[in-house]
């Protein structure tokens, strides 16, 4: 069974800058979550989508974070303009029963 | 509002030991708890769970152990092993709300 796959694993960009992270979760899993990991501390929710709707957003700073899930599989998340205190890995999830699967990352640095 | 805790953030062990991962929770109604490990550059993988109505679940080497009156729970590791050298993250889940809380991580050394 495929993983959680992500794309792109690194992306260096400059402050006000607009950059955009994609997510394929697990075939059939209906929960996706949006995680961003500052060093250090353990992985913040963002956004958890069920299917194609949004279930919790109450964390995603909505003046510049967006992200999608228009089919109710992939989804991506966008940020514009970058500030320079969102450097951090961006983890992608789905879940089945009680268990998430992560994805590799997207380690994002703002200069 | 930090919910779940992670007091150490590093823990070395020689191999062979026990490793305790220790992990405290605020609030009484989650009712699901996971242990995930991370190494460099990769996301968390799932290591192993127990729900609210248990006290202990094992599996292998890894025993995970729940004090619900102390809100606390605990990873053992036996014997532990070089390749458990890890970040390991201890998360909380409330069944109706599908949201994970998720602890600051401790990173584990298992020292040959």
């Amino acid at each position: 069974e495929a993983g959680v796959a992500q794309s792109p694993r690194y992306k260096i960009i400059e402050k006000r800058q607009s950059v955009a992270f994609w997510c394929n979760p697990i075939s059939g899993h209906a929960t996706l979550y949006w995680y961003q990991q500052i060093l250090g501390q353990g992985p913040k929710l963002l956004i958890q989508f069920q299917n194609n709707g949004v279930v919790d957003d109450s964390q995603l700073p909505k003046d510049r974070f967006s992200a999608e899930r228009l089919k109710g599989v992939d989804s991506t998340l966008k940020i514009q303009p970058a500030k320079l205190e969102d450097s951090a890995v961006y983890l992608c999830a789905s879940r089945q029963y009680n268990e998430q699967f992560f994805g590799p990352g997207t380690r994002l640095t703002v200069l | 509002d930090q919910q779940v805790k992670q007091n150490s953030p590093s823990l070395s062990v020689q191999e062979g030991r026990i490793s305790i991962l220790n992990c405290d929770y605020t609030n009484s109604m989650f009712d699901y708890f996971l242990w995930y490990k991370k190494y460099p550059a990769e996301g968390p993988t799932f290591l192993i769970s127990i729900s609210s109505i248990k006290d202990k679940n094992e599996d292998g080497r890894f025993t995970v152990f729940l004090n619900k009156s102390a809100k606390h729970l605990s990873l053992h590791i036996v014997p532990s092993q070089p390749g458990d050298s890890a970040v390991y993250f201890c998360a909380a889940t409330l069944n109706t709300g599908n949201q994970f809380y998720f602890g600051t991580g401790t990173s584990l050394t298992v020292i040959p």
